[in-house]
């Protein structure tokens, strides 16, 4: 699976939306990128994933580049329940590729009233 | 609230000792999978389980072994424990064998004296 380079922390106001980056420049054709989040000391929480479309749901978008070397997590409105850190994982689909999540160190978001 | 279950939220015993730790996935889930996160270590795969049978192995220790249950209900047996075992184990479950999408459950904190 492709490494992924996140920036360790961000800050973002209440009510404003949050783009937090990551970098994955040697993602293969077959690998979708996924974020998930984990609020202290709490599981770990799926929030969206995507190949090479834009996706959205209820709880974020993401904007992955035409060269899919990059992707953004947005989340439109941010509130005081968002800061987490957030984590990009690069993982393939196919039925031989590894099972597991490998969490890097993700972005520490803080989201300050 | 993910839908998995994890017990005990806390446990704290000494070293030389034996624990189980157990979880039981969002109904209809047929993997199971467990992570370990220490300080110093991040979130760590340790083993998958689907429908049953061991699908995935990654850093877990001679001393820790796992299984999943006809019910679908995993757990993980931690024996001979050392300080440095004193982590978050978490649990997660996808309804596949693939991992993509995983639900994770709220941890089960080790503490070993």
């Amino acid at each position: 699976d492709a490494k992924t380079t996140q920036p360790p922390s961000m800050d973002c106001a209440e009510g404003r939306a949050a783009n937090l980056p990551c970098n994955h420049s040697t993602i293969s054709g077959n690998e979708y990128v996924y974020w998930y989040r984990q609020i202290h000391s709490q599981g770990p929480q799926y929030i969206i994933h995507g190949l090479k479309n834009n996706e959205t749901n209820e709880m974020a978008s993401l904007i992955i580049t035409e060269d899919r070397k990059s992707s953004t997590l947005i989340l439109p409105h941010a509130t005081l329940r968002d800061t987490a850190v957030y984590y990009c994982i690069v993982r393939s689909q196919s039925s031989g590729s590894a099972r597991q999540l490998t969490f890097g160190s993700g972005t520490q978001l803080t989201v300050l009233p | 609230d993910s839908g998995v279950t994890q017990t005990p939220k806390h446990l704290i015993t000494a070293t030389g000792q034996r624990v189980t730790l157990r979880c039981s996935p969002r109904s209809g889930d047929l993997s199971v999978y467990w992570y370990q996160q220490s300080l110093d270590q991040g979130l760590q795969f340790l083993i998958q389980y689907y429908n049953g049978e061991e699908r995935a192995k990654g850093n877990i220790l001679e001393r820790f072994s796992a299984q999943q249950f006809p019910d679908l209900h995993s757990e993980l047996n931690l024996s001979s424990l050392e300080l440095g075992d004193s982590a978050l184990y978490f649990c997660a479950s996808s309804i596949e064998g693939q991992g993509l999408e995983q639900y994770f459950g709220p941890g089960t904190r080790l503490t070993v004296t």
